[in-house]
């Protein structure tokens, strides 16, 4: 079935750039998506079509795209954005959706 | 306002059956796919499949298929996920959510706790 691999941990101080990548053979093919997680709470969708903002998602929060890897960057990492983050696509089929394993970001 | 409501934490027994429901607010609920996703203790979010309440078209995650069975009603903004005999392992927190296309889910309830154990 197919994958989407994540990092499993990322490590930043705060003010400091953060980027979570996640890959998969249909990226190319298929657009992404990320959420973020806080503990207790319900996914958070933070970027939609790979790079798209959806309206109340702070500037800070940016995705791009390349070949088989997209990428979720944080600048000026703040301490509130310590959370699991989550990419999301589709198999090349286009209809099964999966997630990522999911990235715990520490804001030292 | 823009929500899905879950329905409240379940303890059940393994062998026992449950239904869990999701209703929607605030949006045409019979023309947007909804989407249920498992999350079980200290993991990831595992897509579990997706129901058009409009006409109850269903696709399910194969790793699912057979294990629960997604139903709603468009009449009451509805839609159920169901288990006819819980096994242990289906202890998680299970989350409904809005899919909008291509394929993403915008909005999320505020997830079921499910706890199975003899």
């Amino acid at each position: 079935s197919y994958e989407l691999t994540q990092p499993p941990s990322v490590s930043v101080s705060p003010g400091q750039t953060a980027r979570i990548t996640c890959s998969g053979d249909a990226l190319p093919k298929e657009f992404a998506y990320w959420y973020q997680q806080k503990p207790g709470q319900a996914p958070l969708l933070l970027i939609i079509k790979d790079s798209e903002r959806p309206s109340g998602i702070p500037e800070r929060f940016s995705g791009s795209s390349s070949g088989t890897t997209v990428t979720l960057t944080i600048s000026g990492v703040q301490a509130e954005d310590e959370a699991d983050y989550y990419c999301q696509s589709t198999d090349s089929s286009g209809i099964q959706v999966v997630f990522g394993g999911g990235t715990k970001l520490t804001v030292l | 306002e823009v929500q899905l409501v879950q329905s409240g934490a379940e303890v059940k027994k393994p062998g026992e059956s449950l239904k869990i429901s999701c209703k929607g607010s605030g949006f045409d609920f019979s023309n947007h796919w909804i989407g249920w996703v498992r999350q079980m203790p200290g993991k990831g979010l595992e897509w579990m499949g997706i129901i058009y309440p409009g006409d109850s078209d269903t696709r399910y995650n194969p790793s699912f298929e057979g294990q629960v069975t997604m139903s709603a009603d468009a009449s009451i903004s509805t839609a159920f996920l169901q288990w006819s005999s819980l096994k242990a392992p289906d202890t998680a927190v299970y989350y409904c959510a809005r899919n909008v296309l291509p394929n993403s889910f915008d909005v999320w309830g505020q997830g079921t706790m499910v706890t199975v154990s003899s």
